[in-house]
């Protein structure tokens, strides 16, 4: 089955430092990735998304991810964190399997910058 | 101002009650979706319209119906209520032009408690 996988429940990261989010999928075929992030009472925002070409993307507030076809990875990075960073991230992948009109997302990782 | 809306952001309802959360977008969007967020689970996807007249079942439709009668609405209605549809509801839309590659809009959220 298809299936996005977030394996850190939370990550602590001090302000300044680098931060990773970890998201590994399970999909057949070509995936189109995305990452949101949520802040406390409000909807979903769109931080990156690949689709195809070069592997490193960038996005949003200085946030940018790797696609790692080998692996099946597309972690979330960001060279030095904020506290106003803080919030809960969620990867997602539209399944192409089914035209891209299924969206599977991962469970989530909520991100805690300590200033 | 492009956005999702949703009403209501909150209710409270009792087992058997029918009910509907309206969901409208301003974006000319063909793509439209609802998903339930529930702790540890992240966001799974009720079900999705690809234009007018047009839905089809996410992955977790059971005791929910929609229609897509017009463009910019896409109602979740709950023909009767149980407490494990409890939650918090996001519906969010995104253009097709190009196919899957367009990142989704969300609404602000109704949560949702039934008793």
């Amino acid at each position: 089955a298809q299936s996005v996988a977030q394996p850190e429940d939370q990550v602590n990261v001090a302000e300044g430092n680098p931060l990773t989010v970890k998201c590994t999928y399970s999909v057949s075929g070509n995936p189109y990735l995305f990452w949101y992030v949520q802040y406390p009472n409000r909807g979903l925002q769109f931080l990156l998304k690949y689709i195809t070409g070069d592997n490193l993307v960038k996005g949003s507030y200085g946030f940018e991810a790797e696609f790692n076809k080998s692996q099946t990875s597309f972690h979330l990075k960001k060279p030095s964190a904020l506290v106003s960073d803080s919030a809960l991230y969620f990867c997602a992948v539209r399944d192409p399997n089914t035209g891209g009109f299924k969206t599977i997302f991962g469970a989530g990782t909520r991100l805690f910058v300590k200033a | 101002e492009a956005q999702v809306t949703q009403n209501p952001r909150y209710l409270i309802t009792v087992t058997g009650k029918k009910l509907t959360v309206t969901c409208s977008q301003n974006m000319n969007h063909e793509y439209m979706s609802w998903y339930r967020q529930d702790p540890g689970l992240g966001l799974r996807q009720i079900y999705y319209s690809m234009n007018v007249e047009v839905t089809d079942k996410g992955d977790v439709p059971e005791g929910y119906k929609v229609s897509r009668k017009e463009k910019r609405n896409f109602p979740l209605i709950l023909e009767s209520p149980s407490p494990n549809q409890t939650s918090l509801y996001f519906c969010a839309s995104s253009t097709w032009a190009g196919g899957p590659v367009s990142e989704q809009y969300f609404g602000p959220g109704t949560r949702l408690t039934v008793t």
